[in-house]
């Protein structure tokens, strides 16, 4: 069971290069996730889905876009990139904690510095 | 959402019990507690989840008083390993998306 995967797990992009964070999950989770996560703070929350087809903006959703045309997969799509988008990437899948689930399954993240 | 306050850091040493308390003074009736644990370069982790009193497992406690204002993780007997950073977060991901804030980054001294 290979939970939450995340893809590229390191990259560099030039200003105004473009993008796109993969990532997928094979638990059929509902919900997915997208935070970022600058050095030394906490999760910021980018976008979210809570079901194919559904996308919905978080806290910081400027500079990206989202879709979720499967269940299993919610690409995050870095257009123009700027350097205040240098973070690491945490991709995130859940069950409603009501159904007795664990709550956030988290990938292992992706590291972007754009240069 | 319910906003929650918890200490930016603390300190400790190998083999002490650490209780970190979590304010989280508008939290909801179908709201959930959840702590996660998070090591450098990693993404949290689920630690533990409650709704009211005291649930233990094999890592931690968690616990919740009658009006559920608050809320303490226990870390019992901690080692160099629970070095980390932890937070406190309070909701129902079954109506939205759950808040990160900065977490309380606790440091184990040998």
């Amino acid at each position: 069971n290979a939970g939450v995967t995340q893809t590229p797990k390191f990259r560099i992009l030039k200003i105004g290069q473009s993008m796109t964070l993969q990532c997928a999950q094979d638990m059929n989770h509902n919900y997915m996730y997208w935070y970022r996560q600058d050095p030394g703070m906490g999760l910021k929350l980018i976008y979210y889905s809570v079901g194919a087809g559904i996308t919905d903006k978080g806290e910081v959703p400027n500079g990206y876009n989202v879709s979720r045309s499967t269940t299993e997969d919610f690409p995050l799509r870095l257009e123009l990139a700027a350097p205040s988008q240098t973070s690491v990437y945490f991709c995130a899948s859940s069950t409603p904690f009501s159904q007795g689930t664990y709550g956030y399954t988290f990938g292992s993240g992706t590291r972007l510095t754009v240069v | 959402l319910a906003k929650t306050t918890q200490p930016i850091s603390m300190d400790s040493y190998e083999g002490q019990e650490v209780n970190i308390t979590c304010s989280h003074n508008n939290i909801a009736t179908n709201d959930y507690i959840t702590w996660y644990q998070q090591f450098p370069s990693q993404g949290p982790r689920f630690i533990i989840q409650g709704y009211k009193t005291k649930v233990t497992n094999e890592v931690a406690s968690l616990f919740i008083p009658a009006d559920r204002k608050s809320s303490t993780l226990s870390l019992p007997r901690v080692s160099l390993s629970d070095t980390a950073v932890y937070y406190c977060l309070v909701g129902d991901t079954g109506r939205r998306a759950l808040t990160f804030g900065s977490g309380t980054r606790l440091q184990v001294q040998p």
